[in-house]
């Protein structure tokens, strides 16, 4: 079975500024996939940034990027330039890619990250 | 295209009643699962049906949670005589495939309260 773990239950970060959160994993599989969602107040879950376990390189959507080290089982979020929008929860998710995982997401406890002005 | 849809968004059931979430997918969508967040938790796995059929339930209660996904209309998931520990947000997604290359869509949940 897969756990990923975030250790942060809480960040808090200026606006403009950059700030990143953590994420580890335990898998064994070799073969994977990793997402980060944002969840704002709203409770919508919304997909920010995805990582493929067999491409070195790291992800990057806009102000998002990712530092993804897979023998250490790291994933983190690197947010650039925090806006206030970016305030919610964020959770760290694994996917594995074959047998019959489908599309069984496996989430963090999440972090609470909180743009101040 | 309209996203995810769920109902209702909030419900209020005293123990031992019943409960029913709907979730009607994305158009074109004909997978769905579901997925349960407990009060200060992420979100947990519960069942994952394509059209007319449950293909893994095993994040799913064995007794009083139940799931479908009927040939015409949403997804729903029944929860029978409810009690106090089945509070909690439960939420939807859809994808239009099975495996990790499609993206989940999420609805913006239902948070029951059991009184």
């Amino acid at each position: 079975a897969q756990t990923v773990t975030q250790s942060q239950p809480e960040m808090s970060v200026q606006e403009a500024e950059t700030v990143t959160l953590s994420c580890t994993y335990d898998t064994s599989e070799n073969n994977y996939y990793l997402f980060w969602y944002k969840q704002p107040p709203s409770r919508q879950m919304i997909l920010v940034i995805r990582q493929e376990a067999y491409k070195q390189q790291n992800a990057t959507e806009n102000r998002f990027s990712v530092n993804f080290q897979k023998a250490a089982k790291s994933f983190s979020l690197k947010i650039s330039d925090s806006q206030l929008g970016d305030t919610a929860m964020y959770f760290c998710a694994f996917l594995r890619a074959g047998g019959t995982s489908y599309g069984k997401l496996t989430f963090g406890q999440g972090t609470i990250l909180t743009v101040h002005p | 295209n309209a996203g995810v849809m769920q109902n209702p968004r909030h419900l209020v059931r005293r123990r031992g009643q019943e409960a029913r979430l709907r979730c009607s997918p994305m158009k074109g969508h004909s997978h769905v699962y579901w997925y349960r967040q407990l009060p200060e938790e992420g979100l947990k796995f519960m069942v994952y049906l394509q059209k007319e059929n449950i293909i893994d339930e095993s994040g799913m209660p064995k007794e009083r949670f139940s799931a479908e996904f009927p040939k015409e209309g949403p997804s729903i998931l029944r929860i029978q005589q409810v009690v106090r520990g089945d509070s909690a947000a439960y939420f939807c997604a859809s994808s239009p495939g099975a495996g990790p290359h499609y993206e989940q869509y999420f609805g913006p949940g239902t948070r029951l309260t059991v009184t």
